[in-house]
């Protein structure tokens, strides 16, 4: 039962276009939701944050966009480069600052 | 600036051995987090702490053992391991407990029971 779906596996895009990377969640709960990219054999870095009561944050070329009505959130990547290319992860926060993940979407940026 | 260090990187063990992934942070952060990774999957918490002497279990501690005797430090125990435990492994340390304080994380431990 998780509490928070990544549903794309995988994304492909061209370098210069816009990346959409997409997150659902079921617990109306979470006060904070953030995204982490991760390299192969890396530890997860820290990328944007939103929370639970904003529906927009922005920085630089990374945007994240929540609607509580759908609870969902989305990534987006604008232009998206050959550099990041990695797996994205979602996750939510809960009490104590406990992050729950979803399965990680993998960006894949093509010259 | 070091951040969370976690060793070994690698390790292999056979079935009903023992070890410790060791855990150690130098931002003075008072929340440890200890999550693994199977494949294709997300990260799942192991256990947490928020302050030295003080842990909790997180989603899931079943074969797991930790402790914090100080600020830096959150070792890891796997008593009896099994091909279950499996996975990467990571550590994790955040200032406060709270959503807006984004985690630090490790490079991870990649862990083999065979």
């Amino acid at each position: 039962d998780q509490q928070v779906k990544q549903n794309s596996p995988s994304l492909s895009v061209q370098e210069g276009r816009i990346s959409i990377l997409n997150c659902d969640y079921t617990n109306s709960m979470f006060d904070y939701f953030l995204w982490y990219k991760k390299y192969p054999a890396e530890g997860p870095t820290f990328l944007i944050s939103i929370s639970s009561i904003k529906d927009k944050n922005e920085d630089g070329r990374f945007t994240v966009f929540l609607n509580k009505s759908a609870k969902h959130l989305s990534l987006h990547i604008v232009p998206s480069q050959p550099g990041d290319s990695a797996v994205y992860f979602c996750a939510a926060s809960e009490e104590g600052g406990k992050l729950i993940f979803g399965q990680g979407t993998e960006l894949s940026v093509k010259p | 600036n070091a951040g969370v260090t976690q060793t070994p990187k690698f390790r292999i063990l056979k079935i009903g051995q023992s070890m410790t992934l060791q855990c150690t942070q130098d931002m003075n952060h008072n929340y440890m987090y200890w999550y693994r990774q199977d494949p294709g999957m997300g990260l799942k918490l192991i256990y947490y702490s928020v302050g030295a002497g003080i842990t909790d279990k997180g989603e899931v501690p079943n074969g797991y053992n930790v402790s914090r005797s100080t600020t830096e430090d959150f070792p890891l125990r796997l008593e009896l391991a099994a091909p279950s435990q499996t996975s990467v492994y990571f550590c994790a340390s955040s200032y406060r407990g709270q959503g807006n304080q984004p985690q630090h994380f490790g490079d991870g431990t990649r862990l083999s029971i065979l």
